[in-house]
């Protein structure tokens, strides 16, 4: 069975930073792009960026291009968010996902001094 | 960045009628379309793939057609069970975005 489950979810104040965990298991992480989709309260879902299966390439949303960094370590079969200089805009949930396939279960970040 | 427009915002349908919803990019995108189910509380379920694709386990009242820039999902006989939120989003181009969301409620 295919399992995501995201970590690191927290209140973040204002210009800080927060490092959001995926841990996949269930099939071959190091086969598969994967991408971090984020959801903000009563609102739609934002496509953030994806990361190809040897983390050699990455795209980006324009909303946080230059702000976050999406890698993996494929020998521990983890997808990471980096997330700098945060917004109260990125307040969401933020879901790791299978190309939209399998979706983990999401990370709340509240962004609020 | 291709701009996906869904419509209508939402919808109220009796079980066993007919539910479509739209949406529209601003650029060709081919067949490059997906299709969500969110119920509430939960993540988004792909229903529906690139090439208007089934997803395996997917009941076949669900259904998509379109190509190029205009795109229509449909479930056929609506049941109770598919009460939520319907989001399409496009494949064809970084950024991968979506539409703002069809809400279906099950009078």
């Amino acid at each position: 069975e295919v399992q995501l489950v995201e970590s690191g979810g927290s209140l973040v104040q204002p210009g800080g930073s927060l490092k959001l965990s995926c841990v996949a298991s269930g099939f071959t992480f190091s086969n598969y792009w994967m991408d971090w989709v984020r959801q903000t309260p009563g609102k739609s879902l934002e496509w953030i960026g994806e990361i190809n299966t040897d983390g050699s390439k990455t795209n980006y949303a324009p909303s946080i291009k230059d702000r976050f960094t999406i890698s993996r370590d494929n020998a521990k079969s983890t997808l990471y968010l980096q997330m700098s200089n945060v917004k109260s805009d990125d307040t969401a949930i933020y879901y790791c996902t299978t190309e939209g396939i399998d979706w983990g279960q999401g990370v709340m970040v509240t962004v609020s001094s | 960045e291709t701009t996906v427009t869904q419509s209508p915002a939402s919808l109220s349908m009796a079980v066993g009628e007919k539910v479509s919803i739209s949406c529209k990019t601003s650029t060709d995108i081919d067949d490059d379309m997906n299709w969500y189910q969110q119920k509430s509380g939960e993540a988004p379920k792909l229903l529906i793939s690139e090439g208007n694709t089934l997803r395996p386990g997917v009941p076949s009242r669900f259904s998509s057609s379109g190509y190029g820039t205009d795109f229509v999902f449909t479930i056929n006989n609506v049941l109770l069970g598919d009460e939520g939120i319907y989001y399409c989003q496009q494949s064809d181009n970084v950024p991968f975005t979506f539409g703002s969301g069809t809400k279906l409620e099950i009078k």
